[in-house]
């Protein structure tokens, strides 16, 4: 059975500072990485794609993929109480099927 | 329309009815796909069509499950002798590109379907 994980959370971080979310997934074969950001009772939204090892930078997000380790996250600077949501980690995996975590809720305490 | 419209946004049925659950996708958009999403979970994978065609349907989870898209656009997912455990939001998605790799996805609002 292949695998996102994510922390349920809640992650609680004070504005203006960092939030950094985490996803672990199982399969190595796995090329696409996608963070979406989903309200209470509203639809996924997505905020950050990435495909390489590495960085990738988007306004105050920041998404980090590491193949090796199978670990990909998602800093959020300058936390605002706006981005209080629950964060979905989805990974295309080696036969193109998206795999979803369960989402991490944040909460920024204004 | 702008974006994925899904409706009716909410559905009450009693157990053992049959619904029928409608997503018209962004204009254009190629993929389509449905999602049925458990309260405090991510979305799980129902099934996906290409234009009309049906490419994957191993998420169904029963055959009470059955989708369609005849011409293309308009999808309908129909759930006959409805349970209990069927309880959700079932999301459709769309995406303008046949580049399974790099596909982003846009999703409607949702249908809640509470079977009582």
């Amino acid at each position: 059975q292949k695998e996102v994980e994510q922390n349920s959370g809640p992650l609680s971080v004070p504005e203006g500072a960092i939030a950094s979310l985490n996803c672990t997934y199982s399969d190595r074969g796995s090329q696409s990485f996608f963070w979406y950001r989903q309200y209470s009772g509203k639809s996924p939204e997505l905020i950050m794609s990435i495909y390489s090892n590495g960085d990738k930078e988007d306004g105050r997000f920041t998404a980090q993929l590491n193949k090796a380790s199978q670990y990909v996250s998602l800093l959020i600077r300058d936390s605002q109480p706006s981005d209080s949501a629950t964060y979905l980690c989805a990974v295309k995996d080696s036969n193109y099927q998206l795999i979803w975590g369960a989402g991490t809720k944040l909460i920024i305490k204004p | 329309g702008a974006g994925v419209s899904q409706s009716p946004r909410y559905k009450v049925a009693k157990r053992g009815q049959d619904v029928a659950l409608r997503c018209d996708p962004i204009s254009g958009h190629v993929s389509l796909f449905w999602y049925q999403q458990a309260l405090g979970q991510g979305p799980e994978f129902l099934t996906y069509f290409q234009n009309e065609a049906q490419l994957d349907k191993s998420g169904l989870p029963s055959d009470r499950f059955f989708a369609e898209r005849p011409e293309g656009s308009v999808s309908t997912l129909k759930i006959q002798r409805t349970q209990q455990e069927d309880s959700a939001v079932y999301l459709c998605a769309s995406s303008y590109t046949r580049d399974f790799h790099e596909e982003k996805l846009f999703f409607g609002s949702g249908t809640q379907l509470s079977v009582l």
